[in-house]
């Protein structure tokens, strides 16, 4: 069976300074990835996508992840954090024999001013 | 442009109740998600739909729970005897097409509380 796990529940950076957010999967085949992002009293919006393309994947608001399939990894990065990129972000994966999402628990990105 | 809307936003049920949550996704959209997500954690996939199609109900949690979609559209998650563990965030989406690395667009979801 697919997961996702997202280590660190929370993670707090000052501003400027660079976001990490970790992301590994398990699958037995390469499967679709996605990172969300959900604001205070919003829905989730989509982040970025990885589809078997590119492994380097660029996103709004100057986020990427890339992906490694050799480490399981989709991890999302962006190098100087703004005020405004304070939320919840997940990471998530398509059931390749199917159409079921995964989430992971989701962490939460504080950013001092 | 309009979204994914549902309704209501915010319902308190006694338990036993019965509930019924509405999902308008985007128009012409084909594809249709609906997610619990609990207090802390990331959305649990209950359903999909293709059109008018239920493909995948796997993540209903029980019996209790049923989703319709028919005419392709408006989709109704509908939850019987509710119990103090239904207390979620309902979440919905929707795709324009039915692939699988489509974008998922979210509704604001219906914040259900069980007394």
């Amino acid at each position: 069976a697919q997961s996702v796990t997202q280590l660190g529940s929370h993670v707090s950076v000052s501003e400027g300074a660079l976001v990490l957010l970790r992301c590994n999967y398990s699958s037995s085949v390469p499967p679709y990835l996605f990172w969300y992002v959900q604001y205070p009293n919003q829905g989730l919006q989509l982040l970025l996508k990885y589809t078997s393309a590119a492994t380097l994947v660029k996103g709004i608001n100057g986020f990427e992840a890339e992906f490694k399939k050799s480490e399981t990894s989709f991890h999302l990065t962006k190098p100087s954090a703004h005020m405004s990129d304070a939320a919840e972000y997940f990471c998530a994966v398509i059931n390749t024999g199917g159409f079921k999402t995964i989430f992971g628990a989701g962490t939460r990105l504080f950013v001092k001013a | 442009g309009a979204g994914v809307s549902q309704s209501p936003r915010y319902k308190v049920a006694k338990r036993g109740q019965d509930v019924a949550l509405r999902c308008d996704p985007i128009s012409g959209h084909v594809s249709l998600f609906w997610y619990q997500q609990a207090l802390g954690q990331g959305p649990e996939f209950l359903t999909y739909f293709q059109n008018e199609a239920q493909l995948d109900k796997s993540g209903l949690p029980s019996d209790r729970f049923f989703a319709e979609r028919p005419e392709g559209s408006v989709s109704t998650l509908k939850i019987q005897r509710t119990q103090q563990e239904d207390s979620a965030v309902y979440l919905c989406a929707s795709t324009l097409r039915e692939g699988r690395a489509d974008t998922q667009y979210f509704g604001p979801g219906t914040r259900l509380t069980v007394l």
